[in-house]
């Protein structure tokens, strides 16, 4: 089982769509969690941060479920710059495990 | 406020070749991490150098080695180059060596090993 695991998608959705991703995690250790968004062929850049339950900055939420290991990331109203990877991120110990993302396509 | 610069941004090589990158991190960052990112897969982590010194290491074989100069700025060496290290080199400089304050990265190089 790989230490983060993300569903890969991809998700197509209509623009002004709610759509929420996953991500499970195994290190029960980890203590904090981010979300990464990459464009396509560019460098991944910080989205959100997730220290306690959870993280909300305008349209996206992130929560935290310890008990269950995961982290989910959902986007309200999505606009047509929204598509992108989304990177699930857990550190630990001085690496951080990237899951392989997931794809998102907001459509006119 | 400087960020994240690698370069080269890309790179053709010849397989059992030798490269060099370089990455030179954000200011006040002393931490740099280095990530290999293979088409449609995640950053995957190969190395950290935190105070000039190798702080962490992923799954990748010797012949992936590093430095960090007293700048903080980094180095990251392949030998042997194989077809399987074609892929997009990322650097990430962050605050902390735990990450607990996620990483800022450079926009990467594309190595193709041919």
């Amino acid at each position: 089982r790989k230490e983060v695991e993300q569903d890969p998608g991809p998700f197509n959705v209509p623009e002004g769509a709610t759509v929420a991703f996953n991500c499970t995690y195994s290190n029960s250790a980890s203590q904090s969690f981010f979300w990464y968004r990459q464009d396509c062929r560019k460098e991944p850049k910080l989205l959100m941060s997730v220290y306690s339950s959870g993280n909300e900055d305008g349209r996206f939420t992130a929560q935290l479920n310890r008990a269950s290991q995961y982290i989910s990331l959902l986007i309200r109203d999505s606009k047509l710059s929204d598509s992108a990877t989304y990177l699930c991120v857990v550190p630990n110990a001085g690496k951080s495990t990237f899951g392989d993302g997931t794809t998102l396509t907001v459509k006119p | 406020e400087t960020g994240v610069t690698q370069s080269p941004t890309h790179l053709i090589k010849t397989r059992g070749q030798q490269v060099t990158l370089r990455c030179s991190s954000q200011s006040g960052h002393n931490t740099v991490s280095w990530y290999q990112q293979a088409l449609g897969q995640g950053p995957q982590f190969i190395f950290q150098y935190y105070r000039e010194e190798e702080n962490g290491r992923g799954n990748f074989p010797p012949r992936f080695s590093g430095l960090q100069f007293p700048n903080y700025s980094s180095e990251l060496n392949v030998n042997a180059l194989e077809l399987d290290d074609s892929a997009l080199y990322l650097c990430a400089s962050s605050l902390t060596g735990t990450g607990s304050h996620g990483y800022t990265f450079g926009s990467g190089t594309r190595l193709t090993v041919v």
